[in-house]
C-alpha cells in the first residue's frame, strides 16, 4: 500500500481556518485520497475524498497538488469540535481494506 | 436509518475466557470491515467479509481470532482465550460495495484482567 506522511499534531486558534497537510509521494494514478477523522472514543468518520481535482463538501474542503504527491484538508472555521485525529489514507478504488497511520492530532484552542 | 451498530461498548473479560463482539451493518450494506485499535495507535485491518463469506483475513491472528457473517444477524468477531494483548478497541465498519462509503460503528472496548 502506497503510504501518507502527516505531522503528528498541529493546534489551531477556534474560528479560524485550518490547514492539515498530507504527503503521498508513491500515490498511484487510480488511488484516491480519503480523509477520515477519530473523534475522542468514537469510530472513525469520513471527512472526505478525491482523485485529481479539488473538492468541497459541507465539512471540509480537499486540496490536491497538481503532481498528487500531497494533499492539504482544509476546515474553513475550526471549532472545538473538531479536535480529533485527521488520517489521510490512499485507497486504491475497489480495495477492500483502508491502511491507517498514525494520523494528525488536531487540537483546538478556545 | 440506524448507523453500525456495535454491542457491547466496554466489554471485560479475564484472561482465558472468549471475547465476541458483535456487528450490526447499516441497512443495505453487505459488506463489513473489522479493525483493531491499540492504544495510541492507527486502526490496523483485520477481516472483510460478505455474507457467509470471508474475502480478506490476511490482517486475522492466525490462532484464537475468528468472524463470521451469517446469513441472518449480526457479524461476530469471536477471540478465544483471551490475552492481555488482545485489550484494545475493536472496530466494525460497512459498506454497500467493495470499498464504497465505509461507515464506522463507535467500537467495542475490550479489556482483558
Amino acid at each position: 500500500d502506497a503510504k501518507t506522511t502527516q505531522p503528528n499534531s498541529m493546534e489551531s486558534n477556534e474560528e479560524e481556518p485550518v490547514h492539515l497537510p498530507c504527503n503521498h509521494s508513491t500515490i498511484s494514478g487510480t488511488d484516491y485520497i480519503h480523509w477520515y477523522r477519530q473523534l475522542p472514543s468514537q469510530g472513525p468518520e469520513y471527512v472526505i475524498h478525491g482523485l485529481t481535482s479539488n473538492v468541497n463538501n459541507r465539512m471540509a474542503s480537499l486540496a490536491i497538488a497538481e503532481d498528487r504527491k500531497s494533499s492539504t484538508l482544509i476546515l474553513h472555521r475550526a471549532t472545538l469540535r473538531d479536535a480529533a485525529v485527521y488520517y489521510c489514507i490512499l485507497d486504491n478504488f475497489g480495495n477492500e481494506k483502508l491502511t491507517f497511520g498514525t494520523g494528525t492530532r488536531l487540537t483546538i484552542i478556545p | 436509518n440506524a448507523g453500525v451498530m456495535q454491542n457491547p461498548r466496554h466489554l471485560v473479560r479475564r484472561r482465558g475466557q472468549e471475547a465476541r463482539l458483535r456487528c450490526s451493518p447499516m441497512k443495505g450494506h453487505s459488506h463489513v470491515y473489522w479493525y483493531r485499535q491499540l492504544p495510541e495507535e492507527g486502526l490496523k485491518f483485520m477481516v472483510y467479509l460478505q455474507k457467509e463469506n470471508i474475502i480478506d483475513e490476511s490482517g486475522m491472528p492466525k490462532e484464537r481470532f475468528s468472524a463470521e457473517f451469517p446469513k441472518e444477524g449480526p457479524s461476530i468477531l469471536r477471540i478465544q482465550q483471551v490475552v492481555r494483548g488482545d485489550s484494545a478497541a475493536y472496530f466494525c465498519a460497512s459498506s454497500p460495495q467493495r470499498g464504497d462509503g465505509y461507515t464506522f460503528g463507535s467500537g467495542t472496548r475490550l479489556t482483558v484482567v
